[in-house]
């Protein structure tokens, strides 16, 4: 069946680090992708998407672009802060289909 | 405007017992989705309503889970004869069909139900 594998954590860079966290998908037709951010204390919330191959996600200084050879859709951002402290979930929704399917969660810690 | 609301936000019950999870959407969202997380996990889908509908029941793990959504708007996650094993938040999330293909409906999710069953 269609599934999300991202990189496990934590993560733990210096403020301003270059960060990569790494997503990788199987799923029949086509899918769209999505990282969705938990920060300490609140609910998931849609940080970019991209719902067709090339497309480039981009929201926060985060960006994602959706790789069907690679079948990949890597999160970057140039220069993290403290308060990107948090999980990270990289998910996708099936060809036709409304549910998403997510990756276990990549944990994020910045330090000063 | 208000976001999705969930209650009670935590619910703790003896294994065996019978509970209910309630789940607010955004006002005029038709869909509306309930989601299971682990502990150190991602959330898992359970159920997804269209209207008053269930459209894809296809996550809920057995008989004993059950979901309605009588008026199209409130929803009610059902556990019967709760287990151990179905401790976890459970997350509802509602979208608003934008339609036209490829359609995606942004889903927002509230903060959760933390069910404990001891």
């Amino acid at each position: 069946g269609d599934s999300v594998t991202q990189m496990e954590g934590p993560v733990t860079l210096s403020e301003e680090a270059f960060l990569t966290i790494n997503c990788t998908y199987t799923a029949t037709g086509y899918p769209s992708l999505f990282w969705y951010v938990q920060y300490p204390g609140e609910g998931l919330q849609l940080l970019l998407k991209a719902t067709k191959a090339d497309d480039k996600g981009s929201n926060k200084g985060f960006e994602a672009t959706y790789r069907k050879e690679t079948t990949s859709f890597h999160l970057e951002k140039g220069s993290v802060q403290v308060s990107d402290s948090a999980v990270y979930f990289c998910a996708l929704t099936p060809g036709g289909y409304n549910k998403l399917i997510f990756g276990a969660g990549t944990r994020l810690a910045v330090h000063p | 405007g208000a976001g999705v609301s969930q209650t009670p936000s935590n619910k703790v019950t003896e294994k065996g017992k019978y509970v209910e999870l309630r789940c607010d959407p955004i006002s005029g969202h038709t869909a509306l989705y309930w989601y299971r997380q682990s502990l150190g996990q991602g959330p898992e889908f359970l159920i997804y309503f269209q209207g008053t509908g269930a459209a894809d029941d296809s996550g809920l793990p057995n008989d004993r889970f059950f979901a309605v959504r009588p008026e199209g708007s409130v929803s009610t996650l059902k556990i019967q004869r709760t287990e151990r094993g179905d401790s976890a938040v459970y997350l509802c999330a509602s979208s608003h069909p934008a339609g036209g293909p490829p359609s995606y409906n942004e889903q927002f999710f509230g903060p959760g139900t933390r069910l404990t069953v001891l």
